[in-house]
């Protein structure tokens, strides 16, 4: 079975502009959760999408937003982007619940590079 | 608040020792606790949780951690290390019941020397 796919896997841009980012998870799984990892941070919740639903969300501004359509696979947008969206950004599938009940599988990341 | 503190930022072992990495939580109720590897370049991988029940959790690649409630503790350990093992590592918390929002320890760093 194919793992967690995200494209794409690197991007540069430049502040102020918007990014799309993708994510298909395994076959059968329902639920996509994104994550943002950056070394000051570390590895924060975005939110989390099951069945096309936004069933939570992290403390992220509102430039960052995302969806889910009927085949599960996920985007996540970000828009007017500042040199701090500059991260790592992980996709994790599993398949119903979120991390509380269900083991989640991640993707490699989109390295994302804002100059 | 709710945190997740792994005191040891990053940690060297020759191969063939003894592993333990750290993971306190602060918590209100006991929640779901998990460790996760990260090697260079890669997402996390799943080594373990824990739900209830047995606090000594096995995992995978010989990993296990054990649930101190008394301690808010969740610590990973190996007998053994492997040059393999050098990656990063992750204590995750995730509050019992519902659908709740993930926390991240801030990570291990573990070097293995030969």
């Amino acid at each position: 079975k194919a793992g967690v796919t995200q494209t794409p896997r690197y991007l540069i841009k430049t502040r102020g502009q918007q990014v799309t980012l993708s994510c298909s998870p395994i076959s059968g799984h329902r639920s996509v959760s994104w994550y943002q990892q950056t070394p000051g941070q570390g590895l924060q919740f975005l939110f989390e999408y099951f069945s096309e639903t936004q069933r939570n969300k992290g403390n992220f501004p509102g430039r960052f937003s995302g969806r889910q359509f009927s085949n599960s696979r996920s985007e996540m947008n970000v828009s007017t982007l500042e040199l701090g969206d500059s991260a790592l950004y992980l996709c994790a599938s599993s398949l119903e619940a979120g991390m509380g009940a269900d083991t989640q599988y991640f993707g490699p990341g989109t390295r994302l590079t804002v100059l | 608040a709710q945190s997740v503190t792994q005191p040891d930022i990053h940690i060297t072992v020759s191969e063939g020792a003894s592993l333990e990495l750290r993971c306190n939580y602060s918590y209100g109720a006991t929640p779901y606790l998990f460790w996760y590897v990260q090697s260079p370049g890669q997402g996390l991988q799943l080594l373990l949780k824990y739900f209830s029940g047995d606090t000594l959790v096995q995992g995978i690649k010989g990993f296990e951690a054990e649930f101190k409630r008394s301690q808010s503790s969740f610590n990973l350990r190996k007998p053994s290390v492997h040059w393999s093992d050098a990656a990063e590592y992750f204590c995750a918390v995730v509050p019992s019941g519902g659908y709740q929002k993930v926390t991240f320890g801030t990570g291990t760093k573990l070097q293995v020397i030969p």
